[in-house]
């Protein structure tokens, strides 16, 4: 099975800034299938991007993802309080779908 | 906009079933654009997915639970349940079930259930 590993485990920014999360995949990830995800405690998981750069309905254009083959990307390009969460990635390019441990962003 | 809301038991004995239910509201299960899955997050871990079902009732399952797991659905209640059985500590997770999209190979995940914590202990 595909091994996301993602970097960093935790990113402390303030908001405004720039935030970039990293999601390496142990082999290439066919067809871009990656998606990511944001995560807030008690809240279910919300869609962000699919297939490696599309935005999902309602996600604001200042997340952006990037990537392809074993590396992919999300850039958050100036962060909204409301953007401080979890950030998973998730690749559905072959079975069993997995997911990296995830990225923390937190509050600086 | 669909939303699941998972439901069952929050401790569950050594050697015996996990049974959990997932409503799904604003939508038809009987939708055959998707699929309905199950994923979990074991405390400290990543999310590992389970696997999914079909509204025609066809499966497809992580090779790691697959001799332990099964789901089905239940179209009348708009429903979908996981059964795990001989669960052990190690099975002790929060539980999510979640819309999987089901054209072409896009496999990802465009709703989610806020996930339901079950203890494995006696």
């Amino acid at each position: 099975e595909i091994v996301l590993t993602q970097s960093p485990g935790t990113l402390s920014l303030s908001p405004g800034e720039r935030a970039t999360l990293s999601c390496r995949a142990s082999q290439s990830v066919s067809s871009s299938y990656l998606a990511w995800y944001q995560h807030k405690r008690g809240q279910a998981p919300r869609l962000l991007i699919y297939g490696a750069s599309s935005r999902a309905t309602g996600i604001p254009d200042r997340f952006s993802g990037s990537g392809s083959g074993t590396d992919f990307t999300l850039t958050i390009s100036r962060l909204e309080p409301e953007d401080f969460a979890v950030y998973c990635c998730q690749q559905y390019g072959s079975s069993p779908y997995t997911f990296g441990q995830g990225t923390k962003l937190e509050i600086k | 906009q669909v939303q699941l809301q998972e439901s069952g038991p929050g401790l569950v004995k050594p050697s015996q079933t996990l049974f959990l239910t997932c409503t799904v509201s604003g939508g038809s299960i009987s939708s055959g654009d998707y699929y309905w899955s199950w994923i979990r997050q074991a405390p400290g871990m990543g999310l590992e997915w389970i696997g999914y079902i079909h509204y025609i009732g066809s499966t497809f399952y992580n090779p790691s639970l697959k001799s332990r797991v099964t789901i089905s659905v239940d179209t009348s209640k708009n429903q979908f349940s996981l059964t795990l059985r001989s669960v052990t500590a190690a099975d002790t997770a929060v539980y999510s079930c979640a819309r999987q999209m089901g054209h072409g190979g896009s496999r990802y995940f465009d709703s989610w259930g806020q996930g339901i914590l079950v203890t494995v202990s006696s």
